[in-house]
């Protein structure tokens, strides 16, 4: 395993409230993204991190907010819910930006009513 | 633009061939495959770089068409263990895209005894 933390694994939560999805990760690795995941779209990238503090907006960033204050940990807010944000986030991280593998959590399920 | 997988599903007997296709608008600079379980996260499979040789792991195989910008994955003697979605990841080598995949929607594969 790489040792990549999601939480909350699950959430239901109502349109208009605000929600923190955390990514841990144990490997020091530098680079870590937050996707999600919908039925027919594959996994978009939301934001990015290259380092602590460094952060930037990926295809399907609006909505969304991150930081990033150590390197475990890569933090996704929404800052007020839709429906339309109901989804799978999946957080990844890379030991480098050069082409290798993302090493993907499991998952954090969102249903936003 | 994501990349345009085909076909959207397939289902194979055990011991079978497929060919799972990721074509691009873009020129590309890597292709990526992972290959995700139901309820699970995205695995990597394998890496093809602009330039390099085609890559295999276990019976699966991939090519990378620079000319037409074509990734294709081979499912070679599939096993039920074969059985999942899979994705390709096209990266555009541009030095803001670095480390930042765009996923195709997804081939769903169905390996049956």
């Amino acid at each position: 395993d790489a040792g990549i933390t999601q939480s909350p694994r699950h959430k239901v939560t109502e349109t208009g409230t605000p929600v923190t999805l955390r990514c841990h990760q144990t490997e020091n690795h530098r680079y870590m993204y937050w996707y999600r995941q919908d039925p027919g779209h594959g996994l978009r990238l939301i934001h990015y991190s290259y380092g602590v503090k460094d952060t930037d907006k990926g295809e399907v960033s609006d909505g969304y907010s991150v930081s990033r204050s150590k390197t475990e940990d890569f933090l996704l807010t929404l800052e007020s819910a839709t429906s339309s944000q109901t989804s799978v986030y999946f957080c990844a991280i890379s030991e480098s930006t050069l082409p290798g593998e993302l090493f993907f959590g499991e998952g954090s399920r969102l249903t936003v009513l | 633009q994501q990349p345009v997988q085909s076909p959207q599903a397939v289902i194979l007997r055990e011991g079978e061939d497929a060919v799972i296709n990721c074509s691009s608008s873009k020129a590309l600079y890597s292709v990526h495959w992972y290959r995700q379980k139901h309820g699970e996260a995205p695995v990597f499979l394998m890496i093809l770089l602009k330039g390099g040789e085609q890559k295999g792991h276990e019976k699966i195989s991939a090519s990378f068409n620079e000319k037409k910008q074509q990734s294709s994955l081979y499912l070679t003697a599939s096993q039920l263990s074969y059985s999942g979605t899979y994705f390709c990841g096209t990266e555009i080598g541009l030095t803001d895209s670095w480390g930042k995949l765009q996923f195709g929607a997804g081939t769903q594969v169905v390996v049956t005894p």
